[in-house]
């Protein structure tokens, strides 16, 4: 059963930047047809896509974060993980990372997520 | 983008209630739909694809229907488990886009 878990610092200060590490167990993240995608929720509000990477290591980002997004991938440790610049308070969510996988044909879903992590920016 | 809304945003209903909710996309998305439930403090989970397969493992009171803009999220008789919110999200072009969720409620 795959599991992924989001590591990193609960407290970004105000213009730094905000790192994020998932981390994969039970699969390899470099093999099958997987997006290894991040998506945020601030708090009380709804789900914000920030963007994905492929097992071969292409990347899609969602333009409203301006340039500001780089996710990665880590093979030999089974990790990937999301930088985003310029932090401000309206960055402040909880961050999920999660597996989209093909459910049939080209329908794909989000069908595993980490439990979540809390994220504030504020000095 | 493609802009996804629910209604309503949020609804009471009773233990053995039907419940409908709804979801438009701002364009056509054929059946690129996924519907989503979220209990408070936890991470969404899959319940239907494709506008309306079931995701393994879901109850069958669960239903989804729709095509191109307009789709429906049903839940033919509310258990106690079914108090959470719910979310769309399109799958037909990036950025994947949900929608803004709907809440059920106890009555």
């Amino acid at each position: 059963q795959v599991q992924l878990q989001e590591s990193g610092p609960g407290l970004v200060k105000p213009s730094q930047t905000l790192s994020l590490t998932c981390t994969v167990s039970g699969g390899s993240i470099s093999s099958g047809s997987y997006y290894w995608t991040w998506i945020r929720q601030p708090a009380g509000k709804g789900l914000e896509w920030i963007g994905r990477i492929y097992t071969s290591g292409s990347v899609n980002y969602n333009p409203s974060l301006r340039g500001r997004v780089t996710i990665s991938l880590d093979t030999s440790k089974n990790q990937f993980s999301l930088k985003l610049s310029s932090a401000t308070a309206a960055d402040t969510a909880v961050y999920y990372c999660a597996r989209a996988a093909e459910s049939r044909g080209s329908y794909r879903t989000f069908d595993h997520w980490g439990q979540g992590a809390q994220v504030t920016v504020s000095s | 983008e493609i802009q996804m809304t629910q209604s309503p945003s949020s609804l009471s209903a009773s233990i053995g209630d039907r419940v409908t909710i709804t979801c438009r996309a701002s364009q056509s998305i054929t059946t690129y739909l996924n519907w989503y439930q979220q209990r408070p403090g936890a991470a969404p989970n899959l319940l239907i694809y494709a506008a309306s397969d079931l995701h393994n493992g879901v109850p069958s009171r669960f239903s989804g229907s729709g095509f191109g803009t307009n789709f429906t999220l049903t839940i033919s008789s509310l258990q106690p488990e079914d108090f959470a919110t719910y979310f769309c999200q399109q799958n037909y072009i990036t950025p994947r886009t949900f929608g803004q969720g709907t809440r059920v409620e106890v009555k």
